[in-house]
């Protein structure tokens, strides 16, 4: 098994352009999850699904939008990159509120 | 709003010792989770604690959770080199559905 697969593993962008990250989940799980992580921070959650085509938003939403049209797809987009989102970006999913999340491997996104 | 604290964020040990994490929140949590995190990887379910008292043990690691203190511990036993990486608690907010708070880490090094 797969797993949660993100894509791009490494990005570097310039400050205006735009992204979007892929996370893609093989285990049927209907919760997902975007996080970023930054130094001495912990992880942080940007945005939230509770199942296909439900979004809500997490503790740092600020500059990024999301979307779950399929059920083992969760998109995370940058409409204007900025410096301050300069962060290792992680996406997770698990079958229910309470289960554990399973991490993919991460985005390291560097914004210049 | 939840707050999760860590302690020590710092921790550097001689193989063999024993030694503690403490992981505190600030308001009722009806789950609390630890991670493991190595660097520049992924992060990796540890314990799921799910009730006041609950202890789980994997090798050389024990957790135990006190929602009554708002107090979970994570302790090792013997330490060996292998142990060494970042870990997390991580708390949900019984009110706020799935979303999790995370500790901001503890950076373990355990030296020959």
């Amino acid at each position: 098994n797969a797993g949660v697969t993100q894509t791009p593993k490494f990005r570097v962008l310039k400050t205006g352009q735009s992204m979007t990250l892929l996370c893609a989940q093989d285990m049927n799980h209907e919760y997902m999850y975007w996080y970023r992580q930054d130094p001495g921070m912990g992880l942080r959650l940007i945005h939230y699904s509770v199942g296909e085509g439900t979004t809500a938003k997490g503790e740092v939403p600020d500059g990024y939008n999301v979307s779950r049209l399929k059920k083992q797809n969760f998109l995370l987009g940058l409409e204007s990159a900025a410096p301050s989102q300069t962060s290792v970006y992680f996406c997770a999913s698990s079958s229910d509120r309470v289960t554990e999340a399973f991490f993919g491997q991460g985005t390291r996104l560097t914004v210049v | 709003e939840l707050k999760v604290e860590q302690n020590p964020l710092f921790l550097s040990m001689q193989e063999g010792k024993n030694y503690t994490i403490y992981c505190n929140y600030s308001t009722t949590s009806d789950r609390l989770y630890w991670y493991r995190q190595d660097p520049g990887k992924s992060l990796e379910s540890l314990f799921v604690l799910l009730s006041n008292g609950a202890v789980k043990q994997e090798g050389r690691l024990m957790a135990s959770l006190d929602t009554k203190a708002r107090l979970s511990t994570l302790h090792i036993t013997a330490a060996v080199h292998d142990l060494s990486a970042t870990y997390f608690c991580a708390v949900g907010d019984a009110g706020s559905g799935s979303r999790l708070t995370f500790g901001e880490g503890t950076q373990l090094t355990v030296n020959p």
